[in-house]
Formats: structure tokens, C-alpha cells, sequence
């Protein structure tokens, strides 16, 4: 099956700062690459995704990136504000299947 | 006019007891799953239902259950709870289809075996 690996699993940065996580997947079949932030007491919520026909994607301050030959992908939050502060999940899915990383602690400094 | 809604929010029991969860989800998807998501976080799949079907049937004791009377709802229902079930369930929904679509997760519940 899939594994998903996720670093780092804590990342702290200062209020305006950049902050980028990264994930491996090993199954090529994977095509779909979701990221989910989760606030506390909640459940995850989408922020943003990429499919395998695709490079690179941004929506204002996110941007995702796939290199499918590496087989990873990465999530870049610039200008970080103090509610961004969350923890953030990437995934990889095929189909109906979804395989989640382990989560990364993103904690901003004001 | 919450898009998977789940029920209840926190859930306390005492080992041996059997608790039921309720989902349901008003997007029209197709696909139902449970996640569980331990103290560290990890988000692991336990089961998933395409109309109604089981898909997905991760090793998950046979204490656990799940039910979908239709595609809008899955239940979960555990028996003889154990301590190491505390944790935090949830309920998601996603729309099969080429190319991936998302999913999209309720807001948990948080079952505490004492």
C-alpha cells in the first residue's frame, strides 16, 4: 500500500515569515494530493490540492508543489500570521483510497 | 446547514459499554469513511462505504461495526468497549470520480473510555 511520510512534525517560524512542509509517497498510482489544516477541537479542512497533471498550484498565500518523479510534494505558506498556526496534514490518494502523513505542528510567532 | 455532520461531540463511557456515533452528510457524495485519530495525531483510515457498499475494511477489531442504512448516513457502533478506543472518530465524505476529489471530514468525536 501507500506510505505517506511528513516533515517536520513540529515547525515553529516568526509572524511574516515563510513556512514549508514537505511529503514523500511511494505508490505511483497515487494521482491526487490533498492538504488539510486542522485547528483544535475540529476536524481537518481542505486548504488546497493538487492533481498529478500538475506542477505547481497557488492560492494566495499557499502554493503546492509535485515533483512526480521524486514522488513528493510540498506546501508553501508565505507571510504567516498567527492563524495559521494549526496542524497541517498532506495526503495522497488513488481512487477512493487516502493515505495521510503524520502531521506537522505549525506554530507562528506574533 | 453543516456539510458531514456528526453526533455526539464528546462521548464517556465505561469499558465493556456499546456506543453508537452517527454521520450523515448533505453533499450528495457517494463515499462515506471513519478515520480515527489517536493522541498523536495520526489520522487512520478504518472503513469506507461506496453507496451503501463496504469498500474499505482496514484491520479494525470486529468489536467495531459500521453501519450506512443509505448514502447520506454511516453510523458506528462499538462494542465491549476497551481504554484503548479512546480517541478522537471521524466522519468524512468525497465524491467518487477521475482525477481525485476531496474529502470532507466532520468535527469529530471525542470518545473517552474510563
Amino acid at each position: 500500500g501507500e506510505n505517506v511520510e511528513q516533515h517536520p512534525s513540529t515547525l515553529s517560524v516568526q509572524e511574516g515569515d515563510s513556512a514549508v512542509i514537505k511529503c514523500t509517497y511511494s505508490d505511483s498510482a497515487s494521482n491526487y494530493f490533498p492538504w488539510y489544516k486542522q485547528e483544535l477541537g475540529k476536524g481537518p479542512q481542505l486548504i488546497i490540492d493538487i492533481r498529478s497533471n500538475v506542477g505547481e498550484k497557488k492560492d494566495q498565500r499557499i502554493a503546492v508543489t509535485l515533483n512526480k518523479t521524486a514522488k513528493h510534494f510540498s506546501l508553501h505558506i508565505t507571510e504567516t500570521q498567527p492563524e495559521d498556526s494549526a496542524v497541517y496534514f498532506c495526503a495522497a490518494a488513488g481512487g477512493n483510497q487516502f493515505y495521510f502523513g503524520t502531521g506537522t505542528s505549525l506554530t507562528v510567532i506574533p | 446547514d453543516t456539510a458531514v455532520s456528526q453526533t455526539p461531540k464528546y462521548l464517556v463511557t465505561q469499558m465493556g459499554n456499546d456506543k453508537s456515533i452517527k454521520c450523515e452528510q448533505n453533499l450528495g457524495h457517494d463515499t462515506m469513511y471513519w478515520y480515527k485519530q489517536d493522541s498523536k495525531k495520526f489520522l487512520k483510515i478504518m472503513f469506507s462505504y461506496n453507496n451503501k457498499e463496504l469498500i474499505i475494511n482496514e484491520t479494525v477489531p470486529n468489536r467495531f461495526s459500521p453501519k450506512s442504512p443509505d448514502k447520506a448516513h454511516l453510523n458506528l457502533h462499538i462494542n465491549s468497549l476497551e481504554l484503548g478506543d479512546s480517541a478522537v472518530y471521524f466522519c468524512a465524505s468525497s465524491q467518487t470520480g477521475t482525477g481525485g476529489s476531496p474529502l470532507h471530514f466532520g468535527n469529530g468525536t471525542r470518545l473517552t473510555v474510563t
